[in-house]
């Protein structure tokens, strides 16, 4: 079985500040990994995916997050916070193969002007 | 062209009306999904087709019926639905549904059901 937890529905950073967005991860086999952003009344928008390949894995508007197999995480950053970073933010967890992606519950990141 | 576009954006329906929610993608993709989303909750897959079979369908009430006519065009006819069934309907696709796959999402289709 496999799932991920998202610690924070919730996250407020003023703009400027680094972004950080927890998510831990349960896979009884190496997983694939994800990072989706949603704006309001949008659909999914990939931001980044782990794949074995590297740890540390470099996604688009900034956005980097590192896989760390001894802690079974697999946390969001950024840098510097835009206003624009404000959305839902879900982190996904696929087994590989043909079995579905399982979603976190999301946390909405608010950013502070 | 990697756009997944799904019309319509908006539907209100009543729980007698029969209406159906289109999905396409020219990606080449050989796996599409069909996703319900709750306000403020994750999607959750309702079925997956792959190479327009489907593969797999998460215990969805038959009052959803998903048809995949080819392999750019996915379809969710909608027959009796309940007001709970009010979410926001995702469609994706994704290269085969294989390992590591991205999938790749439409906007959405608003649905209310009064």
């Amino acid at each position: 079985a496999q799932s991920v937890t998202q610690l924070g529905s919730h996250v407020s950073v003023s703009e400027g500040a680094l972004v950080l967005l927890r998510c831990n991860y349960s896979s009884s086999v190496p997983p694939y990994l994800f990072w989706y952003v949603q704006y309001p009344n949008q659909g999914l928008q990939l931001l980044l995916k782990y794949t074995s390949a590297a740890t540390l894995v470099k996604g688009i508007n900034g956005f980097e997050a590192e896989f760390k197999k001894s802690e079974t995480s697999f946390h969001l950053t950024k840098p510097s916070a835009h206003m624009s970073d404000a959305a839902e933010y879900f982190c996904a967890v696929s087994p590989g193969g043909y079995q579905k992606v399982t979603f976190g519950t999301g946390t909405k990141l608010q950013v502070i002007p | 062209d990697t756009e997944v576009t799904q019309t319509p954006k908006h539907l209100v329906m009543g729980m007698t009306n029969k209406k159906s929610l289109k999905c396409e993608q020219h990606m080449g993709h050989r796996a599409m999904y069909w996703y319900k989303q709750k306000a403020k909750k994750p999607p959750e897959l309702m079925f997956v087709y792959s190479y327009e079979k489907l593969s797999i369908n998460e215990s969805v009430p038959s009052r959803f019926s998903p048809e995949c006519p080819n392999s750019s065009l996915l379809n969710l006819h909608l027959h009796a639905l309940q007001p709970e069934d009010s979410a926001l309907y995702l469609c994706a696709s994704s290269q085969d549904g294989g390992a590591g796959d991205t999938q790749y999402f439409g906007p959405g289709t608003r649905l209310t059901v009064l």
